[in-house]
């Protein structure tokens, strides 16, 4: 069965620092993934999605990047975190070329920014 | 413009009664829709997804959802409501523009009092 994992669980930054969450799909070949955020447990905001490895799009400008640089990982990253990243990231994949297909979630991380 | 709206920030309902969290869509062309569950702290679970076919969908945990074409609605619905049951949940529209993408409403709180 496929499992989806992100890591570090929670994590705390002090403002201007950089950032690395890691987000790994296990038990599927080539998934859509997808990365989000939430606010305030509550919308989801879609920051990137990749239908492949090197393949990133953008939904949001800011101060995120987002890199694939296997087919079942994708990293969000940023070069210095502000206060108004601070929030609960989610990974998901879905299956690719089939549009009808769920979405599937991992566990998320926990950013705090101060 | 695609759109999911969920009207209401929070849904209160006494453990056995039924309980309804409502959704409405704008999307043109033949709608695909799904509903997840958050708890907190955790990524969201897919419940169930309507593509076509029967209009009453059963999903996960004892929820089942209406489509309803001419009322562009997509309700969750559950027979008698557990205290367990108490969640964000989130309904999510296929974007037609861009078929790998999910448009999510903004999120119903379900509250089920003892």
């Amino acid at each position: 069965s496929q499992t989806i994992h992100q890591w570090p669980a929670t994590l705390v930054q002090p403002v201007g620092s950089p950032l690395s969450l890691e987000c790994t799909v296990e038990g599927t070949s080539n998934p859509n993934l997808y990365w989000y955020r939430q606010a305030a447990g509550r919308g989801l905001q879609l920051l990137f999605y990749s239908v492949g490895i090197g393949q990133i799009s953008s939904e949001v400008p800011q101060n995120l990047s987002a890199s694939r640089p296997q087919d079942r990982q994708f990293i969000l990253s940023s070069k210095k975190l502000l206060l108004s990243d601070s929030g609960f990231y989610l990974c998901a994949w879905s299956v690719l070329a089939v549009s009808y297909n769920e979405q599937f979630f991992g566990p998320g991380t926990r950013l705090t920014v101060l | 413009a695609q759109s999911v709206a969920q009207p209401e920030d929070q849904v209160n309902v006494a453990e056995g009664n039924p309980l309804t969290v409502k959704c409405t869509y704008s999307v043109s062309g033949n709608p695909y829709l799904f509903w997840y569950v958050q708890y907190p702290n955790r990524g969201l679970q897919f419940l169930l997804k309507y593509i076509t076919g029967d209009n009453l969908v059963k999903g996960s945990y004892g929820f089942e959802a209406e489509f309803n074409k001419s009322q562009t609605s997509f309700h969750l619905k559950k027979p008698s409501a557990l205290v367990s049951d108490s969640a964000l949940y989130f309904c999510a529209v296929r974007d037609m523009d861009s078929s790998y993408k999910l448009i999510f409403g903004s999120g119903t709180r379900l509250l089920v009092r003892p």
